[in-house]
């Protein structure tokens, strides 16, 4: 399994752009990166996924470079309500095993007023 | 839609006492999952279901048991709980193979062993 490597914690004001870094140095052909949000107290909340360049919804943009060493998460102009945990996580699609999907300690957003 | 609802929401067990967490999901998911998360930690699995009557390991299995009955109902036992089970317990629900990423949790049990 590839293993990720995030900040601990990130601190931002409202309004700002906030970009996430996650790497991944070994990660495999088939594998899919993706990234969950934890508000305190709540479950975990999937926030986006994606396998190479550029991903965007209504939440973020996922951003991977080609050689998908590394993978950055784009909060558009935050609001108080973005400070959260943030888990990258990195494991194959369709592999059919469910013990492969492993969140990490994840990055401590927190957006300043 | 409720999405995945747990029950209960809190429980205070004395050690040795056993104890069952249900889930339940109406969104006629395949695949169900349990984790605990502790403090300052990120999530790690328990158990899963890849439909209805099965079920497997994950990373700490040791100490619980699950059962997957319906294919809306998941649930997770302790039988003789100890200190170290002490956590918050999240039941998660997915899509079967493609989406099995996108995962829905509920809003965790917290659970107290003393």
């Amino acid at each position: 399994l590839a293993k990720t490597t995030q900040p601990i914690s990130m601190d931002s004001y409202e309004g700002q752009e906030v970009n996430i870094t996650c790497s991944h140095n070994n990660i495999a052909t088939n594998d899919y990166i993706t990234w969950y949000q934890q508000f305190p107290s709540q479950g975990p909340r999937f926030i986006i996924q994606g396998y190479k360049t550029k991903v965007t919804n209504e939440v973020a943009s996922l951003f991977i470079p080609a050689d998908r060493k590394s993978s950055t998460l784009s909060l558009p102009r935050v609001s108080l309500s973005d400070t959260a945990v943030y888990y990258c996580l990195v494991a194959p699609i369709s592999s059919g095993s469910a013990r492969q999907l492993t969140f990490g300690s994840g990055t401590q957003l927190t957006v300043l007023p | 839609n409720a999405g995945v609802t747990q029950t209960p929401k809190f429980r205070v067990l004395k050690t040795g006492q056993s104890m069952t967490l249900l889930c339940a999901q109406d969104m006629n998911h395949e695949y169900m999952y349990w984790y605990r998360q502790d403090p300052g930690m990120g999530l790690r699995l328990i158990h899963y279901s890849v439909g209805e009557g099965t079920t497997a390991k994950g990373e700490v299995p040791d100490g619980y048991n699950v059962s997957r009955l319906k294919k809306q109902n998941f649930l997770l036992g302790l039988e003789s709980a100890a200190p170290s089970q002490t956590s918050v317990y999240f039941c998660a629900s997915s899509y079967s193979i493609a989406r099995e990423y996108e995962q829905y949790f509920g809003p965790g049990t917290r659970l107290t062993v003393t």
